[in-house]
């Protein structure tokens, strides 16, 4: 079926240690993805996205990397902090007909959690 | 911009019970998306709309959930009768266009006793 799954359901680093998250999706037409932060009591909050036709983009302190081969996404943090404890959503979205087609897909998230 | 407004921020009610859940997306957005997020199935999209048009409605778990978007700058999402496993928190999300990022108000709790 057509879902986005992740590896690692927790993640524990240390305050200032790179974090690295983990998402394989199966939907081989899917040509955006997201990265989402989620914290306590709140909304996901965007964090940085990435369209098929580029394999690696930068933002403020957080990589995408997207191998579209294996079909696998990853989040990098660099010198993460406490305030980057979250859960964090990768999502796709449909391009082809179908079910998932303009609708975006979201994983069951990772846990993450920096200690001080 | 206030960013997607989600009222109320929390909801308790009785089973059997009407609930009504509102959004107003953010201004100029021509897509309207309502989640549920539970522990057990996660981020799970109930309904979608395209200038107020609902365009997917096959995530809406039965007929006792209905989702209106009378208007650009407000949409609900109706419960009726309300029941026990119906408790989650429910995101409204909006985007300027399909291909761009969502984005999610705070949400509703809600606890159906």
């Amino acid at each position: 079926g057509e879902s986005v799954g992740l590896h690692l359901p927790t993640l524990s680093v240390q305050e200032g240690d790179n974090s690295i998250i983990n998402c394989a999706y199966s939907n081989s037409a899917s040509d955006y993805f997201i990265w989402y932060k989620q914290e306590s009591g709140k909304g996901p909050q965007f964090i940085i996205d990435i369209r098929s036709n580029m394999d690696k983009r930068q933002g403020q302190r957080v990589t995408v990397l997207l191998n579209k081969t294996v079909k696998h996404l990853s989040l990098q943090i660099a010198a993460t902090q406490p305030g980057d404890s979250a859960v964090y959503f990768c999502a796709e979205f449909g391009n082809a007909g179908g079910t998932s087609y303009g609708k975006l897909t979201f994983g069951q998230g990772t846990i993450l959690t920096v200690h001080p | 911009d206030a960013g997607v407004i989600q009222s109320p921020r929390h909801e308790v009610t009785e089973m059997g019970q009407e609930v009504t859940l509102r959004c107003k997306p953010i201004s100029g957005h021509d897509y309207l998306f309502w989640y549920r997020q539970t522990m057990m199935r996660g981020l799970e999209l109930l309904i979608y709309f395209n200038n107020n048009v609902p365009i997917d409605d096959s995530g809406m778990p039965e007929d006792r959930f209905s989702a209106k978007m009378p208007n650009a700058s407000f949409s609900t999402l109706k419960i009726q009768p309300s029941e026990p496993r119906d408790s989650a928190v429910y995101f409204c999300a909006s985007s300027p266009n399909r291909g761009h990022g969502y984005t999610f108000g705070s949400g509703t709790r809600l606890t159906v006793v």
